[in-house]
């Protein structure tokens, strides 16, 4: 079983509101990643933990907070988003954050700021 | 120069035709490539993961790497329809400060005609 799960699957948000975005994964791996992808780009690599403990921050804007109270869990915390922050959140997670391991992707959640 | 490149397409081949996707990097230091499918809306799916030189075929699928030069490749033989889809090359690059970072290309746009 490969699946990562995220929640919401869509998100329409004000710019004075707080959102999380959760992600969910059931396999053993001990790293997990969120990515942001605009339109018809690749995906952005912002936030990396390994064994819960936040390892890359890829000079993400402090407007997303990152969380992982546990090893299966990982949340992405929301506050005073600008329009141009609208994109498909995806998580991911690895066996490991080594060189080598497979990431698998969530389905993601669609995140509309208005 | 990118770190990751790839034909942004779109790339036509007709319904039973080998579609061949190319990929560049420039980190000589990469140790694992992968190759991931994504339907519009959709988040990415693992189609291949390549780490030595040579061929390495799953299905229709076979992926082939050359660290020399810098090169992985897709092909897909019996092309269907239902491949239609952008197809990212991604490459995990190992970071100077420790760590890793799967970096990807724009993606290439199969369309698989009928």
């Amino acid at each position: 079983d490969t699946e990562v799960t995220q929640t919401p699957k869509h998100l329409v948000m004000g710019m004075t509101n707080k959102k999380s975005l959760k992600c969910e994964q059931h396999m053993g791996h001990r790293a997990m990643y969120w990515y942001k992808q605009k339109a018809k780009k690749p995906p952005e690599l912002m936030f990396v933990y390994s064994y819960e403990k936040l390892s890359i921050n890829e000079s993400v804007p402090s407007r997303f907070s990152p969380e992982c109270p546990n090893s299966s869990l990982l949340n992405l915390h929301l506050h005073a988003l600008q329009p141009e922050d609208s994109a498909l959140y995806l998580c991911a997670s690895s066996q490991e954050a080594s060189g080598t391991d497979t990431q698998y992707f969530g389905p993601g959640t669609r995140l509309t700021v208005l | 120069q990118k770190e990751v490149e790839q034909n942004s397409g779109p790339l036509s081949v007709p319904e039973g035709a080998i579609a061949s996707l190319n990929c560049t990097y420039s980190d000589r230091g990469s140790q694992s490539f992968f190759w991931y499918r994504q339907y519009s809306g959709k988040s990415p799916e693992l189609i291949m993961s390549i780490y030595s030189n040579g061929d390495k075929e799953d299905g229709r699928f076979t992926a082939q790497l050359n660290k020399a030069s810098q090169y992985v490749s897709l092909l897909i033989r019996d092309s269907q329809p239902s491949d239609s889809a952008t197809y990212l090359c991604a490459v995990n690059l190992i970071l100077t400060g420790g760590g890793n970072k799967l970096t990807f290309g724009t993606g290439t746009q199969l369309k698989v005609e009928l």
